[in-house]
């Protein structure tokens, strides 16, 4: 089955740079990636995925690139800011089989 | 995006007790539901997968006779933590998507405690 081995585990980043989070993934059939933010004892929240068909994506200062042959895809934030500071998962799914999750990374923006 | 709803927000049951957590898509209709654990600064843990009318589809080592899962309605979606013990005690959080539709929403989570 699917495996995504997601890094780093803790990233901390002085306010205004920039941070990006890494994951692989295992099964070549994924297609579909998406990105969550969770903040301490809330829900995750979805802040942009990408599909198969697509090498990257952008929303504000959130992008995505998805590197198809090597099996990897990356969040990167821009111009951060407090706010930014949650935990974020990456996910891969292949077609309609279950949405398998990294480990998470603890971002934290230093003011 | 579409909303997900969880009730209750967080429950403390004494131990041998029965608890009910009930998660509704509240604008679209989830043909999918999915109940999620997760232990402190940890990532999310699939517990079992269903779609509207059909019995559930547990992950490996989750007892399904021990958290029972209805999926009676388009919109509604039951986990029931039967006989709880305090190792049952975590942050349970439902998922919803609709057919034909990659995006999945999260319930803001049940915190349950069993004393």
């Amino acid at each position: 089955g699917e495996n995504v081995e997601q890094h780093p585990s803790t990233l901390s980043v002085q306010e205004g740079d920039s941070a990006v989070i890494k994951c692989t993934y295992s099964d070549s059939a994924s297609n579909y990636f998406p990105w969550y933010k969770q903040e301490l004892g809330k829900r995750p929240q979805l802040i942009i995925d990408i599909r198969s068909n697509v090498g990257e994506k952008k929303d504000q200062r959130i992008a995505v690139t998805l590197n198809k042959t090597a099996k990897h895809f990356s969040l990167h934030i821009t111009e951060t800011q407090p706010e930014d500071s949650a935990v974020y998962f990456c996910a891969a799914r292949a077609g309609a089989q279950k949405l398998v999750f990294g480990q998470g990374t603890r971002l934290t923006i230093n003011p | 995006g579409a909303v997900v709803s969880q009730h209750p927000s967080w429950v403390i049951c004494k131990s041998g007790t029965s608890v009910k957590i009930e998660c509704r898509s509240l604008d679209f209709q989830a043909t999918t539901m999915f109940w999620y654990r997760q232990f402190p600064k940890q990532s999310l843990m699939l517990m079992a997968t269903s779609n509207e009318g059909s019995k559930a589809t547990y992950e490996q080592g989750v007892e399904k006779d021990k958290f029972l899962i209805n999926h009676a309605s388009l919109t509604l979606s039951t986990l029931t933590v039967t006989s709880a013990h305090p190792e049952d005690s975590s942050f349970y959080i439902c998922s919803a998507r609709a057919a034909n539709s990659d995006t999945q929403y999260f319930g803001p989570g049940t915190r349950l405690t069993v004393l």
